[in-house]
């Protein structure tokens, strides 16, 4: 089956600084890379879409300047969170999916922030 | 827009015992529906999806679900729980431009 994974898969950062992580498609293209945040306990939510090559569309509430997405390529996706602070601390999961069967989503493994 | 209902916030069952996990959605047209598990900390693992077709879907790890939609419902449902089950399961709903909504999840808990 499709493998998405995630890195890292922990992170623990500084109030105020960025931190980066990576989603990548480990054995298919894809077209499509999605962004959900998990608080504990909760389900997930997603956050925005993107598509290769494009700029992405966040849900509505998200801050497109503080949750920067980029999909360069059709296997990697990054989401940076700029200017952390403790209420950004969760669970992010990212998914993808590609043009060899719609409307499935493959999901890595998730990354926990954890910010100080 | 679709929304999923999962009314059973935590379920505990002894090992052997059936288990059914409820989902109720909302939407327009057919969805396509799926069930994922959730282990602690970690991401989502597909067990089943419908998409069309034959209405009782048969999954991994020996799980099945049938969609109603006279009821609008998918439940999932294994004859026999293993310790191993014991996870969260969420329900989701895909409602075009392959954007998925999550239920809130079900917590099994398996004694033994």
């Amino acid at each position: 089956g499709a493998v998405v994974s995630q890195h890292p898969s922990r992170v623990i950062c500084k109030s105020g600084t960025s931190v980066k992580i990576e989603c990548r498609s480990l054995d298919f293209q894809a077209t499509t890379m999605f962004w959900y945040r998990q608080f504990p306990k909760q389900s997930l939510m997603l956050m925005a879409t993107s598509n290769e090559g494009s700029k992405a569309t966040y849900e509505q509430g998200v801050e497109k300047d503080k949750f920067l997405i980029n999909h360069a390529s059709l296997t990697l996706s990054t989401l940076t969170v700029t200017s952390a602070h403790p209420e950004d601390s969760s669970f992010y999961i990212c998914s993808a999916s590609g043009t060899h069967e719609s409307y499935e989503q493959y999901f890595g493994p998730g990354t926990r922030l954890t910010v100080t | 827009a679709q929304s999923v209902t999962q009314p059973d916030i935590h379920i505990t069952v002894s090992e052997g015992a059936s288990l059914e996990l409820r989902c109720n959605y909302s939407y327009g047209a057919t969805p396509y529906l799926f069930w994922y598990v959730q282990s602690p900390g970690q991401g989502l693992q597909l067990l089943l999806k419908y998409f069309s077709g034959d209405t009782l879907v048969q999954g991994i790890k020996g799980f099945e679900a049938e969609f109603k939609r006279s009821q609008s419902s998918f439940n999932l449902r294994k004859p026999s729980v293993h310790w191993s089950d014991a996870a969260e399961y969420f329900c989701a709903v895909e409602g075009g431009y392959q954007k998925v909504t999550f239920g809130t999840g079900t917590k099994l808990q398996v004694i033994p």
